[in-house]
């Protein structure tokens, strides 16, 4: 089956743009996480839903980065006024349920110039 | 507070030997031990998991050892091929890995050279 599919693959904004992020988690997985991953380093998590709840937004760097999941399927990661520092890969992960192992998506490369 | 140190940065091993990454947490409350494989331009994947009631488990060429007490668990590759070149993190947790975002070591580049 489809695995967890993103959009666009590579963005790149002028400082000062706003940009949205799509993610697409497998077909009927409840959780879905976002995580930004810098150059050279592990992922750090930023927010995570369960449905359409977003339970967790405590990994979020600023009130620049808003993210939703209206439906409870497809996830935006929203960057308002995006700076050098928010260039990074940008994954989502999808599972099934709580206690079920997380599915990554092949990320979203955003440089910020 | 570093909650998760993962060794070494970086590490070559000859084709046919044993790789071998170490990760330390600090919290006790932690109840699963994943360890994830990233390629270039791919999202990490999940190669192997142990819960804390085993001391070891094996997949294959790949082995978990777990130690609880000393708080680490590491990563056994055998017979290490160059398609096992990649990035590999630990991620322990402690909600079984799918409910709660995953704190991340800072990986490991490995290199198999042929």
């Amino acid at each position: 089956g489809a695995g967890v599919s993103q959009s666009p693959r590579y963005k790149v904004a002028k400082r000062g743009q706003d940009v949205a992020l799509r993610c697409d988690p497998i077909s009927g997985h409840v959780s879905l996480f976002w995580y930004q991953q810098a150059l050279g380093q592990g992922p750090e998590f930023l927010t995570y839903f369960q449905n359409e709840a977003q339970l967790d937004k405590s990994g979020l760097p600023s009130d620049r980065f808003f993210a939703e999941r209206p439906e409870g399927s497809v996830s935006t990661l929203k960057i308002q006024r995006t700076q050098q520092e928010d260039s990074a890969v940008y994954l989502c992960a999808s599972s099934f349920a709580r206690a079920y192992e997380q599915y990554f998506g092949p990320g979203t490369r955003l440089t910020v110039t | 507070q570093q909650q998760v140190k993962q060794s070494p940065q970086s590490l070559i091993v000859q084709k046919g030997g044993i790789s071998i990454i170490n990760c330390a947490y600090e919290n006790t409350a932690f109840d699963y031990f994943p360890w994830y494989q990233q390629f270039p331009g791919k999202g990490p994947a999940l190669l192997i998991a142990i819960r804390p009631d085993v001391s070891e488990k094996k997949e294959g060429r790949f082995t978990i050892s777990f130690n609880k007490s000393a708080k680490q668990f590491s990563l056994h590759i055998m017979d290490s091929q160059p398609g096992d070149s990649a990035t590999y993190f630990c991620a322990p947790n402690g909600s079984g890995g799918g409910a709660d975002g995953l704190t991340f070591g800072k990986g490991t580049h490995l290199i198999i050279q042929p």
